[in-house]
């Protein structure tokens, strides 16, 4: 058990929806990191938040939009949703944001759409 | 991003050393060599990371080339339980944001 939680475990829905997928770091992570990954495309990164700031951006989608919250949590947004976003959302936090930061991965978000 | 490159899958019997290497000939500066594995759709676990030295922890242990573009994961006594996809990326330069990018990764497979 890495801390990290995520819920909820598995989300079903069709496109053209929106859902919004929630992590809490471990007690102490101020920085927060969203990562996709599908069976064709690895493990990319989306976006890293810390202290409430975003930090760092990768392949996010415009329809796409994160936040981190004063309580450290953060909140993925998926908006429009397509069958090719169908894939796991991980979340992972570290203490720091700085150069050699151990990234604690939680257990995922299984994101089905039809 | 991060480019690297491992070999798709290896075979390891239990109790034997698992070495297993990965190619980052566009590592850059002061960026660091991390290894994850994941096991079945679980979240990411890091094992270990390094920048230039040798590292050891009570999970594997991490060899970096001189030249910094290759490296090697050695779990030094492999068992069942290390049947995993193992990552191996870099980045975390100093100034910049720790983002991870992982490849395909290989899968080894630990056999009886």
């Amino acid at each position: 058990d890495s801390g990290v939680t995520q819920t909820p475990k598995h989300l079903i829905t069709a496109t053209g929806q929106r859902v919004t997928l929630r992590c809490s770091p471990r007690s102490g992570d101020l920085s927060v990191y969203w990562y996709q990954q599908s069976l064709d495309q690895g493990l990319q990164f989306l976006i890293q938040y810390y202290n409430g700031e975003e930090r760092a951006k990768g392949n996010i989608l415009e329809r796409f939009s994160a936040q981190q919250f004063p309580d450290l949590h953060s909140e993925l947004n998926l908006s429009s949703l397509e069958l090719g976003d169908s894939a796991l959302y991980f979340c992972a936090s570290s203490v720091d944001a700085g150069a050699q930061e151990t990234q604690y991965f939680g257990p995922g978000t299984r994101l089905l759409v039809l | 991003d991060a480019k690297t490159t491992q070999p798709t899958s290896m075979d390891c019997a239990e109790g034997r050393a698992a070495n297993l290497p990965c190619n980052h000939s566009t590592i850059s500066g002061n960026e660091y060599v991390y290894w994850y594995r994941q096991i079945h759709s679980q979240g990411p676990q890091y094992i270990i990371h390094g920048l230039k030295n040798n590292e050891t922890n009570e999970m594997a242990s991490l060899i970096i080339t001189e030249d910094r573009k290759s490296s090697t994961l050695i779990l030094p006594h492999a068992t069942l339980r290390d049947t995993a996809v193992y990552y191996c990326s870099h980045g975390g330069e100093t100034g910049t944001a720790s983002k991870l990018t992982f490849g395909t990764g290989t899968r080894l497979q630990v056999t009886l």
